[in-house]
C-alpha cells in the first residue's frame, strides 16, 4: 500500500506570494491533518479535514487555509507569505471514523523556504 | 490540553535496552498515551499507545504507572536506526485528528 505522498517536496517562494501544497493520503484514509515544523516552535498542528470538512483547527492566522476533496486528497494554502512561514509542512492521514484515536501516518513533508 | 514532560535528550549503547520517561500529571481519565518518533529527515511515525495497561508491539513496550501520571517507552534492544526524537502525546476523544507535540526526547544510540 502506498504511503502518504506530498508534493512538491521542496519549494522556494518570495515574501508576499502565495503557495499551495498537496497531500495524497493512504488509500481508504478519510482524515488528513496538517502540521508545521520549525526549529523554534517544533511541530505544530494546523488543521484537520475529515470527509471534506474542517474538523479541527490550530492557532494559526487566517492566511493558512486548507481543503479536502471527495477523494480525500487535501491541499493547504498560505497567502501573503512571510519569512517566518519557512518550515517543513507535514501531512498525516488516518482511518479516523469520528472521535477516534487511530494512529496517524505522516508523509515526508514539503520544505518551504520564503525569501 | 493536558501537557507532557520529557527529558531533552538521552543516550544509549547499541543493543542495550532504553527507557524513555514521560510525565503527564494532568492526564484525564479518558486520555490515551501515544508515542511517536521522528527519524532524521523523515516525518513522525507511530510507535505505540495505551490507556491503562502495559502494551507491547513489535517496535516497543509501553509501561504505564498505576496512577497514569507517568509512562515509559521501552526499546528492548536499541539499534542505530532507533536514533530519533521521541514524542509522548496525550490524546483525548475530543482531539480527533490533532496531535499536540512537545519538544520530545532526542535519543542518541552509540555503537
Amino acid at each position: 500500500k502506498a504511503g502518504v505522498t506530498q508534493t512538491p517536496r521542496y519549494l522556494i517562494k518570495t515574501r508576499g506570494q502565495q503557495v499551495t501544497l498537496s497531500c495524497s493520503p493512504i488509500s481508504g484514509h478519510r482524515s488528513v491533518s496538517w502540521y508545521q515544523q520549525t526549529p523554534g516552535q517544533g511541530l505544530q498542528f494546523l488543521f484537520e479535514y475529515f470527509s471534506e470538512t474542517q474538523r479541527n483547527k490550530g492557532n494559526f492566522p487566517g492566511r493558512f487555509s486548507g481543503r479536502q476533496f471527495s477523494n480525500s486528497r487535501s491541499e493547504m494554502n498560505v497567502s501573503t507569505l512571510e519569512l517566518g512561514d519557512s518550515a517543513l509542512y507535514l501531512c498525516a492521514s488516518s482511518l479516523a471514523k469520528g472521535a477516534d484515536l487511530y494512529e496517524q501516518y505522516f508523509g515526508p513533508g514539503t520544505r518551504l523556504t520564503v525569501t | 490540553d493536558a501537557k507532557t514532560t520529557q527529558p531533552n535528550s538521552m543516550e544509549s549503547n547499541e543493543e542495550e535496552p532504553v527507557h524513555l520517561p514521560c510525565n503527564h500529571s494532568t492526564i484525564s481519565g479518558t486520555d490515551y498515551i501515544h508515542w511517536y518518533r521522528q527519524l532524521p529527515s523523515q516525518g513522525p511515525e507511530y510507535v505505540i499507545h495505551g490507556l491503562t495497561s502495559n502494551v507491547n508491539n513489535r517496535m516497543a513496550s509501553l509501561a504505564i504507572a498505576e496512577d497514569r501520571k507517568s509512562s515509559t517507552l521501552i526499546l528492548h534492544r536499541a539499534t542505530l536506526r532507533d536514533a530519533a526524537v521521541y514524542y509522548c502525546i496525550l490524546r483525548g476523544s475530543s482531539n480527533t485528528g490533532k496531535l499536540i507535540f512537545g519538544q520530545g526526547t532526542t535519543l542518541q544510540v552509540k555503537p
